[in-house]
């Protein structure tokens, strides 16, 4: 069955500096991934997916996220962190077993500080 | 059609009580899910419906939790008798058919058993 694995529980930066929040998948084939982002008392956005074109992928908001099938890692990165970046970040893989769903990771609390 | 609503957004029901949650998907998903998400974890897959066909439930679906999707469009998600462990933010999310393109999720609804 696919996974994923959400190396970081907690990840602290400075705003203006680059962030990075790791993922490593489990799939026996070329998986769909996914970046979703969780603000405090909000629903879940999706900040881009990977579907097996393009292996670097551009989200919103600066995010991006580069599929690397040599590593099993779909890390993303943003550039340069905004106080506003700070929430809860969920690495999610499509499962194929019995129907298609999703299937999360436990999630990195991204904290940004002045 | 401005996404996916939950109603309501906050309960708090003493223990033994029943209580039931209600989900509007984007009106052209066919596909309806609800997940379950506890503190610090990410969402765990509950149940699944196509249409007004309840596909797929999880494990973590006991006897007390039932849903429905009448007509294929609501859905339902009802907890009878319920226990201080069932206290999550109950997330409800809908897709297209190609689940590729990633879910939609509502804002939640966060229940509290005291």
């Amino acid at each position: 069955a696919q996974s994923v694995t959400q190396l970081d529980s907690h990840v602290s930066v400075s705003e203006g500096t680059p962030v990075l929040l790791r993922c490593n998948y489990s799939s026996s084939y070329s998986p769909s991934l996914f970046w979703y982002v969780q603000h405090p008392n909000k629903g879940l956005q999706l900040l881009l997916k990977y579907t097996s074109a393009a292996t670097l992928v551009k989200g919103i908001n600066g995010f991006e996220a580069e599929f690397k099938k040599s590593e099993t890692s779909f890390h993303l990165t943003k550039p340069s962190a905004h106080m506003s970046d700070a929430a809860e970040y969920f690495c999610v893989v499509i499962q194929n077993t019995g129907f298609q769903k999703l299937v999360f990771g436990t999630g990195t609390r991204l904290l940004v500080s002045p | 059609d401005t996404g996916v609503s939950q109603n309501p957004r906050h309960k708090i029901t003493k223990r033994g009580q029943n209580v039931t949650f209600r989900c509007d998907p984007i009106s052209e998903h066919n596909r309806l899910y609800w997940y379950r998400q506890t503190l610090g974890q990410g969402p765990e897959f509950l149940t699944y419906f196509q249409n007004e066909a309840q596909l797929e439930k999880s494990r973590l679906l006991s006897d007390r939790f039932s849903a429905e999707r009448p007509k294929g469009s609501f859905s339902t998600l009802e907890i009878q008798r319920t226990e201080q462990g069932d206290s999550a933010m109950y997330l409800c999310a809908s897709s297209l058919e190609q689940v590729a393109y990633g879910y939609t999720f509502g804002s939640g609804t966060r229940l509290t058993v005291v």
